[in-house]
């Protein structure tokens, strides 16, 4: 069946430090591959996506790019601020065999300090 | 912007009652899911709901669990009999259409069975 695994967190930053979450799935076929973030006591929101191998997904200076050979999609941004403390959770749906229901990791907490 | 909510933020019940979670989606949205999160785990899919039917449910989504749309606009998830083990955050999410990645989720319920 499909997978998600990404890294344990939390992970701690100090502000503008460089920020990397790895992420890598298992899948049948060609899935597409999000990340979503969540903020304290709010719901999941999309952050990017990206829907076929060497796409980059961007928004909001986060980053991420669709590795087919690798299987991965790793969330990257330059520049971290503390309002991008949030968990965010890497996601792959299916685009065939007549189940789109997205496949979720276990969320990556992001602590950003001042 | 339109957003989905959810009522109650926090239930707490005893094993073996029964509880309704409740959910307003965005009001042109068509398409229905329920997912679940126990602490420190995986985002998991429940079931989605298309045209007053169940279109899909996972193992999780036995005969304890149900949901229907009592009146158009709520959409509920109820538990019939809960368990220890169901204690988790439940998210409800919605979506224009089937095929469209961009599920928005609520703020979640988070349940805790005594």
């Amino acid at each position: 069946g499909n997978s998600v695994t990404q890294m344990e967190g939390p992970v701690t930053l100090s502000e503008e430090a460089f920020l990397t979450i790895n992420c890598t799935y298992t899948a049948t076929g060609y899935p597409s591959l999000f990340w979503y973030v969540q903020y304290p006591g709010e719901g999941l929101q999309l952050l990017l996506k990206a829907t076929k191998a060497d796409d980059k997904g961007s928004n909001k200076g986060f980053e991420a790019t669709y590795r087919k050979e690798t299987t991965s999609f790793h969330l990257e941004k330059g520049s971290v601020q503390v309002s991008d403390s949030a968990v965010y959770f890497c996601a792959l749906s299916p685009t065939s065999g007549g189940s789109y229901i997205p496949t979720f990791g276990r969320g990556t907490s992001l602590i950003v300090h001042p | 912007e339109p957003e989905v909510t959810q009522t109650p933020s926090h239930q707490v019940t005893q094993m073996g009652q029964e509880v309704i979670l409740r959910c307003v989606p965005i009001s042109n949205h068509l398409y229905f899911y329920w997912y679940r999160q126990i602490l420190g785990q995986k985002v998991e899919f429940l079931v989605s709901f298309y045209n007053n039917e169940i279109s899909e449910k996972s193992e999780i989504f036995d005969d304890q669990f149900s949901v229907e749309r009592p009146d158009g606009s709520n959409f509920t998830l109820k538990i019939r009999s809960t368990k220890l083990e169901d204690s988790a955050m439940y998210f409800c999410a919605t979506g224009a259409a089937e095929l469209s990645y961009e599920q928005y989720f609520g703020p979640g319920t988070r349940l805790t069975v005594t």
